[in-house]
């Protein structure tokens, strides 16, 4: 069965410390896949995305992320969070005219 | 500006009172799509649709209709709300369906 698999529920860092969230898929054909990000009370705003070629790919606010085909991975990172990261981040995988969403993993930035 | 817009933003309401939340997106997507997000189940998509009079259910469509009669606007109909379905419902749209979604900013709904 398709599915996007993130690893870490809830994570909790303090200001500065480095981020890493998991994401796997589990799915074959076209491999389109995405970070969105959800600051509280607000709508889902995109982070960045894969979609073929360099497979270390930067977003907007210091966030990057790297395909890695061999691990079916598509991990987060962030050299040094902010408070204002505070948000839920869900990792979303696009097959055939459908998406295939991540249960999300809430971080909270301590100041 | 490219947006997706959705009304109301916030509705009460009662069991059994039929009621529609619309969308409208200003990109001339052809794929839109309804989601609820519950606490610890993340997004489920409820029914999308690929082109103007082409609809199809999602992975949680029961309780829930949809029309696609103009490629710009995609409302969600309850016609017989429950409380099961008070959540918060967001509206996307898209070129495709596997590619980046534009997310309204969500209609939250209290069913009493």
């Amino acid at each position: 069965a398709q599915s996007v698999s993130q690893h870490n529920h809830h994570v909790i860092l303090s200001e500065a410390a480095s981020l890493e969230l998991g994401c796997n898929y589990s799915y074959g054909g076209t491999v389109n896949l995405f970070w969105y990000v959800q600051y509280p009370g607000q709508h889902l705003q995109l982070l960045l995305k894969y979609f073929s070629g360099d497979p270390l790919v930067k977003g907007i606010k210091g966030f990057e992320a790297e395909f890695i085909k061999s691990k079916f991975s598509f991990n987060l990172r962030k050299p040094s969070v902010q408070w204002s990261d505070t948000a839920e981040y869900f990792c979303i995988g696009g097959a055939t005219n459908k998406l295939i969403f991540g249960t999300g993993t809430l971080l909270a930035v301590q100041p | 500006e490219a947006q997706v817009t959705q009304n109301p933003r916030y509705l009460i309401t009662v069991t059994g009172k039929k009621l529609t939340v619309t969308c409208s997106q200003n990109m001339n997507h052809e794929y839109m799509s309804w989601y609820r997000q519950d606490p610890g189940l993340g997004l489920r998509q409820i029914y999308y649709s690929m082109n103007v009079e082409v609809t199809d259910k999602g992975d949680v469509p029961e309780g829930y209709k949809v029309s696609r009669k103009e490629k710009r606007n995609f409302p969600l109909i309850l016609e017989s709300p429950s409380p099961n379905q008070t959540s918060l419902y967001f509206c996307a749209s898209s070129v495709t369906g596997g590619e980046t979604q534009y997310f309204g900013p969500g209609t939250r709904l209290l069913v009493l």
